[in-house]
């Protein structure tokens, strides 16, 4: 299985200042189709899941554009611009370029300062 | 507009088999590229999916808890059904379900609010 490592597992950012998300995965998330099969979710206090961002730097219908989704291969980041409150939540990376299974990161809490 | 809302029951006891349902509106599961998934979270722990179920009646399922699970579908009644057997205390989680569209390479684009199960005699 591809393992999914995410750094750091947890941060604290003052609002309008900007946070970095670093996800890693054991193999390439390249497919052979050219595209590269990585996904970031965030799950706000008490709710489920959310798409953010598919395939590495789409986002997701509805997000806001202070998320980007940036990385090639193995190394892959989250970045959000200026942090606002309703941004706390733990964020997770997915890959989904092997089948099965999905693998998801350990999750990166956020917490506003 | 896309909904799914997981059931199935709040507690079981060790050893039984868990029956979850997916029930679903606003797309068909006979439409190519739609499949659906089952994914857990235990209390305070990371997302873990459990097994997909694709348009073609194609399945996938979680390497290390293949022999336990079953998934599938009745399209006309918009249902996913996942039964887990042997249920021990350490699979309490609550579970989820969620929608892929494969065409458009979105992966979990909408998901149900979850339902607790708690395993335990």
């Amino acid at each position: 299985d591809i393992v999914m490592t995410q750094t750091p597992l947890s941060l604290s950012v003052t609002p309008g200042q900007p946070a970095s998300i670093s996800c890693k995965s054991s193999q390439s998330l390249l497919h052979s189709d050219g595209k590269t099969y990585l996904y970031w979710y965030l799950q706000k206090p008490g709710q489920s899941p959310q798409l953010l961002i598919y395939e590495v730097s789409n986002r997701f219908s509805g997000v806001p554009d202070r998320f980007s989704g940036s990385g090639s291969g193995t190394d892959f980041t989250l970045k959000i611009s200026r942090v606002e409150a309703e941004d706390v939540g733990v964020y997770y990376c997915m890959q989904s370029i092997q089948l099965p299974p999905y693998t998801f990161g350990q999750g990166t809490k956020l917490e506003i300062k | 507009q896309v909904t799914l809302r997981e059931s199935g029951p709040a507690l079981v006891k060790p050893t039984q088999t868990l029956t979850l349902t997916c029930t679903f509106s606003g797309f068909s599961l006979s439409t190519s590229g739609m499949c659906v998934s089952w994914i857990r979270q235990p209390p305070g722990k990371a997302l873990e999916w459990l097994a997909r179920i694709d348009w073609d009646d194609d399945k996938y399922y979680s390497t290390s808890l293949k022999t336990r699970l079953t998934i599938s579908k009745d399209t006309s009644k918009n249902q996913v059904v996942l039964t887990m057997t042997n249920m021990d205390p350490v699979d309490t989680a609550t579970y989820y379900c969620a929608r892929t569209l494969a065409a458009a390479g979105t992966d979990f684009d909408y998901w149900g609010q979850g339902t607790l199960v708690t395993v335990s005699s």
